[in-house]
């Protein structure tokens, strides 16, 4: 059965740090993988995606995510955080055997501080 | 606008009186699903949707029924509501075909709670 699990309930950071919100995964085959940002009071947005090629993918407002296949992991990134930035992050994995399964990480409220 | 619209965004009702949550999508896409977000446990898919007249379980299907008689609409019916499906609820589409069927468009979400 696939699986996702985001490790931690909240991230803060400093404005201006780097930022890392942490999501692993447990699927048979090649994982189908993303990330969506839920701002207060707003639905869900999709930020990236991964599904083959080139293992760092770069999506919307300037984050990007590391696909690792070792480690299992596709930990969302960022240079250079913005107050803006905080919200609710949620990591995906989508069933690979052609149906339209979502798995949904339970999510991390990322704050940053100004 | 291309947009997901659900109705109505808010909704209190008591427990045994069938509701239907309306979806509906502008974008000509394929694929449309139902989620439910609940504190702690993130985002749970509830049913999808592939094509029209073809809908499948997600994780949490006890106590819902779908229906997908037209390619814009997806709407979520619960024939006897109970407390446990107090929740925030959000419908999703994506188009199907190639790389642009993995990005979800989602609703802006219908908090639902039965007393």
């Amino acid at each position: 059965a696939q699986s996702v699990a985001q490790p931690e309930d909240q991230v803060n950071v400093a404005e201006g740090n780097p930022l890392t919100v942490k999501c692993t995964y447990s699927v048979s085959g090649n994982p189908y993988l993303f990330w969506y940002v839920q701002y207060p009071n707003r639905g869900l947005q999709f930020l990236l995606k991964y599904i083959t090629g080139d293992n760092l993918v770069k999506g919307s407002y300037g984050f990007e995510a590391e696909f690792n296949k070792s480690q299992t992991s596709f930990h969302l990134k960022k240079p250079s955080a913005l107050v803006s930035d905080s919200a609710l992050y949620f990591c995906a994995v989508r069933d690979n055997s052609g149906t339209y399964k979502y798995i949904f990480g339970t999510g991390t409220r990322l704050k940053v501080l100004a | 606008e291309a947009q997901v619209t659900q109705n109505p965004r808010y909704l209190i009702t008591v427990t045994g009186k069938k509701l239907t949550v309306t979806c509906s999508q502008n974008m000509n896409h394929e694929y449309m699903s139902w989620y439910r977000q609940d504190p702690g446990l993130g985002l749970r898919q509830i049913y999808y949707s592939m094509n029209v007249e073809v809908t499948d379980k997600g994780d949490v299907p006890e106590g819902y029924k779908v229906s997908r008689k037209e390619k814009r609409n997806f709407p979520l019916i619960l024939e006897s509501p109970s407390p446990n499906q107090t929740s925030l609820y959000f419908c999703a589409s994506s188009p199907r075909g190639a790389e642009r069927d993995y990005e979800q468009y989602f609703g802006p979400g219908t908090r639902l709670t039965v007393t």
